[in-house]
């Protein structure tokens, strides 16, 4: 039973770039959360998705920032025209339900040069 | 809004010495609480977490956590550090008419010395 994968783990945008993180939940679990950790820093909700709806997605910045998680494949939260201040390390959670404490996936860390 | 604050961003601490890593969090309705740690370059792993029930809650690796009301605490223990204890650990709280997100403290980086 894997664990939750993402991929990249590790990836590199010019600024400028779109960067497409991807993340597939644990089988059986239908809700995603994405969240972001900046330098020496603790980790920020961003968004919580469920199959083909976002929840909530009270922690995304306004503008370049978009996530989706469809009915088939896995969840991609992708950000337009990146910019230094994006470099950071994005971690991606899923649950089966609303069971509170869900299970991480070892993370993105993107670097934009 | 809940808020969670770790008192101590670093812990050092000698092998076979008790640890205890401090959270506070506030909040205005019943939370849920957790402890998370990192190892260097990867995700997060649970620890133990509180949802209801008793207040000592014990986990795994032999830490164990002990939610307090009163002074709006869940501190996190181990009687014995390895060094392969070395590590961030991260206390988040979710409150519980707030779906399933999390809010995290800074973290404390726990260093274990031989």
């Amino acid at each position: 039973n894997a664990g939750v994968m993402q991929n990249p783990r590790h990836l590199v945008r010019r600024r400028g770039q779109e960067a497409r993180l991807r993340c597939s939940p644990m089988k059986g679990h239908s809700h995603v959360y994405w969240y972001r950790q900046l330098p020496e820093e603790g980790l920020k909700f961003m968004v919580y998705l469920q199959k083909e709806n976002i929840i909530d997605e009270s922690g995304m910045p306004k503008e370049r920032f978009s996530a989706e998680f469809p009915k088939e494949g896995p969840s991609i939260l992708r950000i337009q025209q990146v910019v230094r201040g994006d470099s950071a390390a994005y971690f991606c959670a899923s649950s089966p339900g609303q069971s509170h404490g869900y299970t991480f996936g070892s993370g993105t860390r993107l670097t934009v040069v | 809004a809940q808020s969670v604050t770790q008192l101590d961003s670093q812990v050092p601490v000698f092998e076979e010495a008790p640890v205890e890593l401090r959270c506070n969090y506030s909040s205005s309705v019943s939370v849920y609480l957790f402890w998370y740690v990192q190892y260097p370059n990867q995700g997060l792993q649970l620890l133990l977490k509180y949802l209801s029930g008793s207040t000592l809650v014990k986990g795994i690796n032999g830490f164990e956590a002990e939610f307090n009301k009163s002074q709006t605490s869940f501190h996190l223990r181990k009687p014995s550090v390895h060094i392969s204890d070395t590590a961030e650990y991260f206390c988040a709280v979710s409150e519980n008419n707030a779906g399933n997100m999390l809010t995290f403290g800074g973290g404390t980086r726990l260093m274990v010395k031989p």
